[in-house]
């Protein structure tokens, strides 16, 4: 138990379905993330919210759209994706602040994507 | 923007041996260096991290190094056991705000029975 819930585990959907990936920590943290899994590649960050305001978009494609109604809530909707948007899609959540030396990420256990 | 090298990418290990996965990092801001591991099937999961005004960092079998002047950070497992088998992810990061965090690529760690 990471503190940080993603569902679905599991998701295989076709192009032209639309569909949400959900997550919700219990953390009470400020900063929620999208993550992008794919093999052989980095992590690739896709989204940042702090404070409920987006503050990063990595380029990421509009097929791809971030919904964060409050600081424990974070939604990823998927419409019209490709077979190369298959990948492991990771949330993460983490406290906010200035100053300091950098505070700790914790990621939920991921959702898995196929489009077919 | 920073840029994370991480190597080997493959490391296999007899069990009760040692481990040593290796970082560089390219931006002299970053201050934080977290270590995941991640295990098939689940998310990244932290390990040990290390700020840095720290030189050196023990938990138990784990440890890992920073050297700030050549920019490189390193993660040290001890006695590994098969339960160590995981890709184990190295990072970066300044403070402040939201973490802006940049991964390494990853390294598979076979622990061999």
């Amino acid at each position: 138990e990471t503190g940080v819930t993603q569902t679905p585990r599991h998701l295989v959907m076709g192009m032209t379905n639309k569909k949400s990936l959900k997550c919700e920590q219990h953390l009470g943290h400020n900063a929620m993330y999208w993550y992008k899994q794919s093999a052989k590649k980095p992590l690739e960050l896709m989204f940042v919210y702090s404070l409920e305001e987006r503050v990063e978009n990595n380029s990421v494609p509009s097929r791809f759209s971030p919904e964060c109604p409050n600081s424990s809530h974070l939604f990823l909707h998927l419409h019209t994706l490709q077979p190369e948007d298959s990948a492991l899609y990771l949330c993460a959540s983490s406290p906010t602040g200035t100053g300091g030396t950098g505070n700790t990420i914790y990621f939920g256990e991921g959702s898995w994507l196929t489009v077919v | 923007g920073e840029n994370v090298e991480q190597h080997p990418s493959t490391l296999s290990v007899q069990e009760g041996d040692s481990a040593v996965i290796k970082c560089t990092y390219s931006d002299s801001a970053s201050n934080y260096f977290p270590w995941y591991k991640q295990e098939l099937g689940k998310g990244p999961q932290l390990i040990i991290d290390i700020r840095s005004n720290v030189g050196e960092k023990k938990d138990q079998r784990i440890a890992v190094t920073l050297n700030k002047t050549a920019k490189h950070f390193s993660l040290h497992i001890t006695e590994t056991q098969p339960e160590d088998s995981a890709v184990y992810f190295c990072a970066a990061s300044s403070s402040g705000g939201y973490q802006k965090v940049t991964f390494g690529i990853g390294t598979k760690l076979q622990v061999i029975p």
